[in-house]
């Protein structure tokens, strides 16, 4: 067990629907990063949150957002979601000052769109 | 930009050396890490460079050269466990930028 939990592990919806996943850091790890593996794609970054501002932003689309809470953990909302977007979807956090040096990830969530 | 290049597949016979070549360009390199990854996992950690140099560790060994954008792991005594995904990551301090990962079989 890395720390960080990350639920469902497997999600199954239709396209146009849309999902919700959740990550909680590792304790004492203010830091939560998301990352999309698509099988044609290695993993990129999505986007960071750190102490429940938002920290720096990569190649995440229009119709993601995501947001850190009071109790750190965060959720990554996934709207009128498309075929393409099925993906492995990997949370990582790391602790102050540590930056990728403190990298712990998730198991991920699978999420297969239909 | 960033732009991380390395090898789709490699094949390997169990017992035998594989070296996994990276190419890396990209704005505020502060380090390169290497990952595993099995089917379906998350990347665990294998090994971090800042500086120039080679890191061993156990049967695993990265080298870096910053000035030519470049990096290998080195997997030795293979065994038919280390077959899995290596992925090549290069850091600006928050961020990773990986590469597509090369997928290693080792063979018996």
């Amino acid at each position: 067990d890395s720390g960080v939990t990350q639920t469902p592990k497997h999600l199954i919806t239709a396209t146009g629907q849309r999902v919700t996943l959740r990550c909680s850091p590792r304790s004492g790890d203010l830091s939560v990063y998301w990352y999309q593996q698509s099988l044609d794609q290695g993993l990129q970054f999505l986007i960071q949150y750190y102490n429940g501002e938002e920290r720096a932003k990569g190649n995440i689309l229009e119709r993601f957002s995501a947001q850190q809470f009071p109790d750190l953990h965060s959720e990554l909302n996934l709207s009128s979601l498309e075929l393409g977007d099925s993906a492995l979807y990997f949370c990582a956090s790391s602790g102050s000052g540590q930056g990728a040096v403190g990298y712990t990830f998730g198991s991920g969530t699978r999420l297969t769109v239909v | 930009g960033q732009n991380i290049d390395q090898p789709t597949e490699m094949t390997a016979t169990e017992g035998a050396i594989v070296q996994i070549n990276c190419t890396y360009q990209t704005s505020g390199f502060n380090g390169l890490f290497w990952y595993q990854q099995h089917a379906g996992e998350a990347p665990t950690f294998l090994s971090y460079n800042v500086l120039d140099g080679l890191e061993e560790k156990g049967r695993f060994s990265s080298f870096l050269s910053r000035s030519k954008g470049y990096s290998y792991l080195l997997l030795k005594e293979l065994q038919m466990k280390d077959s899995a995904s290596y992925l090549c990551a290069a850091t600006n301090d928050y961020k990773l930028s990986f590469g597509a990962g090369t997928t290693v079989t080792v063979r018996a």
